[in-house]
């Protein structure tokens, strides 16, 4: 069964560092989606991303966020300048429609650490 | 925006019994739906169980069943003849549009 992929499984950086969270979405999905959860918080919505375009984004997502579908195959979320409250478990989804008539197949989370 | 509360952080069951994990959300919205989703240990969340808000039936699948009350915001999920592959992390969801909001899970214990 196809699945959401997500690398690296876990990644340590330094304030002030940039990072690049990737994800390979199922092939045949056209919609994509980063959340975070902070141990022992809620999973957050960041955005979600549809055509080459960023379709919703939560008040979290500010300009040190960015998404990206490089190729036919990655969705990137990059954090330009981390701080140590990005520390969090990052997952990525992935769904065939919009809206939440359609299923969202998620990924098995990126762990950041920002020391 | 809209809210999820999860008042039960861990619950546990007997294998074989029904356990009923707690919901209740928060919404402006009149088209909204609600989820379940269950996220073993070391592994991705996988959806349960999907109610659409304007429908009174609740949702089951299988062993998983809701008891959705629209009008008190509650949206509970039963599980019934429990099993110890039900051992996970539960989260309800509800999402307008393209936005899902989640709330703080119930980690759920079988109990062979």
């Amino acid at each position: 069964e196809p699945e959401v992929t997500q690398t690296p499984s876990h990644q340590v950086t330094q304030m002030g560092q940039e990072v690049i969270l990737r994800c390979v979405p199922i092939s045949n999905h056209l919609y994509f989606y980063w959340y975070r959860q902070i141990l022992g918080q809620k999973v957050e919505f960041l955005v979600s991303f549809y055509n080459n375009e960023i379709s919703e984004k939560s008040e979290i997502f500010d300009d040190q966020f960015s998404v990206e579908r490089p190729d036919g195959s990655n969705f990137t979320l990059k954090i330009r300048s981390t701080k140590l409250e990005d520390s969090a478990m990052y997952f990525c989804a992935s769904s065939v429609g919009g809206l939440a008539t359609y299923e969202q197949y998620f990924g098995p989370g990126t762990r950041l650490t920002v020391t | 925006a809209q809210t999820v509360t999860q008042s039960q952080p861990e619950m546990s069951v007997q294998e074989a019994e029904t356990v009923t994990l707690s919901c209740t959300y928060d919404t402006s919205e009149s088209d909204y739906y609600l989820f379940w989703y269950k996220q073993p240990p070391s592994r991705q969340m996988i959806l349960v169980i999907r109610q659409e808000a304007y429908k009174q039936q609740n949702a089951t699948e299988n062993r998983f069943s809701v008891n959705f009350q629209k009008a008190a915001k509650s949206f509970s999920l039963k599980i019934s003849d429990s099993q110890l592959g039900d051992a996970a992390m539960y989260f309800c969801a509800t999402s307008t549009g393209n936005q899902f909001y989640f709330g703080t899970g119930t980690s759920l214990t079988v109990i062979p």
